[in-house]
């Protein structure tokens, strides 16, 4: 059975820290999706990305970025210099086939 | 980008009923998405909605129990039939939209529905 752990449940930071959000997963198939979510204290939720199995390059947007490494089953999520405004929960989850599955949540707070 | 209306916005049901909630897009989506999220939980998915054809239920999730419609490109309803507290959860509609050679996902606000 697939399943995504997300380790760390709670992270604090100082404003301009760099902080990584962890995502380890487990799948025995060899195709499947990986996803980041964000939810904000607003609630609602905002989709960050989506990768594929078959596509470990890593990916940069802006302060954002994603490493994924299949040798250790992790899709990581970098935040550069990080912002009050990048306090949030954010979810992890995995697809394969017809099945989804979400991580528990990071709740990362950024305090000034 | 997409913007997508999800009504209602909140709802507090007796046990025994049943709620149909509704989610208009802007623009036309081949994938729709139909989550739940429990409080203070994380997310678990509880069926993908094409048009034209049968939506696909998660494990656990079962068309009796959350039958769901998809008459076209821009609409979905999600129901939850003979409600009871366990269903109190907020109920949020996904869309997946092609952007830039990315697949991008876009979500309503959400119904927030209680159930006593």
């Amino acid at each position: 059975a697939q399943k995504v752990t997300q380790a760390q449940t709670e992270i604090s930071v100082v404003e301009k820290e760099d902080v990584t959000l962890d995502c380890v997963y487990e799948t025995r198939d060899t195709t499947y999706y990986l996803f980041w979510y964000k939810q904000p204290p607003s609630g609602e939720l905002v989709f960050l990305i989506r990768r594929n199995s078959f596509d470990e390059q890593n990916e940069i947007s802006g302060r954002y970025s994603w490493n994924f490494q299949k040798s250790t089953s992790s899709f990581n999520f970098t935040i550069t210099a990080s912002q009050v405004v990048d306090s949030a929960v954010y979810f992890c989850a995995l697809s394969e086939g017809n099945d989804m599955r979400f991580g528990a949540g990071t709740r990362l707070t950024v305090k000034p | 980008s997409a913007v997508i209306s999800q009504k209602p916005s909140r709802d507090i049901c007796q046990r025994g009923t049943s709620l149909t909630i509704q989610c208009q897009v802007d623009s036309q989506v081949t994938m729709m998405f139909w989550y739940r999220q429990q409080p203070g939980q994380s997310l678990t998915l509880i069926a993908t909605a094409n048009q034209g054809s049968e939506a696909t239920y998660e494990s656990g999730f079962v068309i009796d129990k959350f039958p769901i419609s998809r008459p076209n490109l821009t609409f979905s309803t999600l129901t939850v039939s003979n409600m009871s507290p366990e269903d109190s959860s907020i109920y949020l509609c996904s869309v997946e939209r092609r952007e830039e050679a990315k697949n991008i996902q876009y979500f309503g606000a959400g119904t927030r529905l209680s159930v006593l």
